[in-house]
């Protein structure tokens, strides 16, 4: 099972900031098969990105993704008040297919 | 626009079944692979379980194993999860959930959950 490691569990930020978030899988994932995922407080997960890096339908260019291998990151340019959040990145190239424990974006 | 509505949950004491249900619309339904996810009480996502399309791949967390079932109608766009031998730690939202694709294994829908407690 590949388990991935999400850092830092929370981070405390203003509008405005930039935000890095870090996602690290113990093995690597195959075919860079990583996506990101947004949820709010009593709603669904919403797909940020798939393939590490390609934005999915709607998503604002101030988000990003990258990375390779076993390690990735989703980056907010700046922060909006609708991106405070519980972010979780994904691995989709093994199964069991497992989820990261979330980073939490809060306001500072 | 894409939709799924989960049904069938609610609480049942430790050992007993339950029957989740998700309806699909919005979408050719036997076109996509559809899973389970399950989110506990102030804890992160835990997949449960995938279908493919034409329902002949089937794959389950170990944690579910040999307890649930999961199904489709392609002719009623639904998706069910059978759960057998419920445990406490089943309790949880279960978030019925489209593949990006026939056999894929991406999730790039949600619909908005459905709860199940487990009393022990």
């Amino acid at each position: 099972e590949i388990v991935l490691t999400q850092s830092p569990g929370t981070l405390s930020l203003s509008p405005g900031e930039r935000a890095t978030l870090s996602c690290r899988a113990s093995q690597s994932v195959g075919n860079n098969f990583l996506a990101w995922y947004q949820q709010k407080p009593g709603q669904a997960p919403r797909l940020l990105f798939y393939g590490s890096s390609t934005r999915a339908t709607g998503i604002p260019d101030r988000f990003s993704g990258s990375g390779s291998g076993a390690d990735f990151t989703l980056t907010i340019s700046r922060l909006e008040p609708e991106d405070f959040a519980v972010y979780y990145c994904q691995q989709y190239s093994h199964s069991p297919r497992t989820f990261g424990q979330g980073t939490k974006v809060e306001i500072k | 626009e894409v939709q799924m509505v989960e049904s069938g949950g609610g609480l049942v004491q430790s050992g007993e079944s339950l029957r989740l249900s998700c309806a699909a619309s919005g979408f050719t339904f036997s076109s996509f692979s559809m899973n389970w996810v399950r989110q506990a009480p102030g804890k992160g996502l835990e997949w449960v379980s995938f279908i493919n399309s034409i329902g002949d791949k089937i794959d389950y967390a170990d944690s579910v194993k040999g307890r649930f079932t999961i199904s489709r109608d392609n002719g009623k766009n639904s998706l069910y999860l059978q759960m057998n031998s419920l445990r406490a730690e089943d309790t949880a939202v279960y978030y019925c959930a489209r593949g990006s694709g026939a056999g894929h294994w991406l999730i790039d829908y949600w619909g908005q959950g459905t709860l199940v407690t487990v009393s022990s």
